[in-house]
């Protein structure tokens, strides 16, 4: 059963904290993406990753960190520094880069949701 | 910079009318546009994806036309159903980079 995992659903974290998402797929895409949402806003691009051991900062990186030592793995750490981390956290996969191939889509995971107490 | 408006932002209708969602962006070097369904606290399921080049793209349903000259595309759901309820996103490829750029969504409500 092919897709994206991220976990865990619901996230608590008191502030100060540093906290990681985990995100995995079992499509075996070479591109990986964090997105956050907030309410009434559309998706942020956080970081990408377009191969193991290679990722790019997005729009919004400040606060953020990620890592990719596994194909299929691609976590997100939100750090103390980010000040308003509250938000639902997405993670999508493609084949490739999108730009490279204008036939790929995102697919995209379930979401975490963070809440800062 | 490339900027994505749906408008409006929340739509309210009877089952079994045929809708229109719109979506406009600013500036016509994209490399394609996609349209996706997302349903409360839930990821984004992709609808349909149009690149550069083509016109329409159609999926049972739904029919999603682009207009790169004028910065438009057209969602259109024939036959809507309560089923349909989600909010629905539109992005486009930028080009020249390797991100989507998201609109912030069209809530759709369809009441029995």
């Amino acid at each position: 059963d092919g897709g994206i995992t991220q976990s865990p659903k619901y996230l608590f974290r008191k502030e100060g904290q540093n906290v990681t998402l985990s995100c995995e797929q079992n499509l075996n895409h070479d591109a990986m993406y964090w997105y956050r949402q907030d309410p009434g806003q559309g998706l942020r691009l956080i970081y990408y990753s377009q191969i193991v051991n290679d990722f790019q900062k997005g729009d919004i990186a400040e606060g953020y960190s990620v890592s990719r030592e596994k194909k299929e793995s691609f976590p997100l750490t939100v750090t103390s520094a980010q000040k308003n981390p509250t938000a639902f956290y997405l993670c999508a996969s493609s084949i490739d880069l999108a730009g490279i191939w204008a036939t790929d889509t995102q697919y995209f995971g379930p979401g975490t949701r963070l809440t800062v107490l | 910079k490339q900027e994505v408006t749906q408008i409006p932002a929340a739509l309210s209708v009877p089952e079994g009318e045929n809708l229109v969602l719109n979506c406009s962006f600013t500036d016509s070097a994209i490399y394609n546009l996609q349209w996706f369904r997302q349903d409360p606290g839930k990821g984004l399921t992709s609808l349909l994806l149009i690149q550069s080049s083509q016109r329409e793209q159609t999926s049972g349903r739904l029919n999603a036309s682009l207009d790169k000259s004028s910065g438009r595309s057209t969602l259109y759901i024939a036959a809507s159903q309560p089923g349909d309820s989600a909010t629905y996103l539109c992005a486009v490829g930028v080009g020249g980079s390797e991100k989507l750029v998201f609109g912030k969504g069209m809530k759709l409500t369809v009441n029995p």
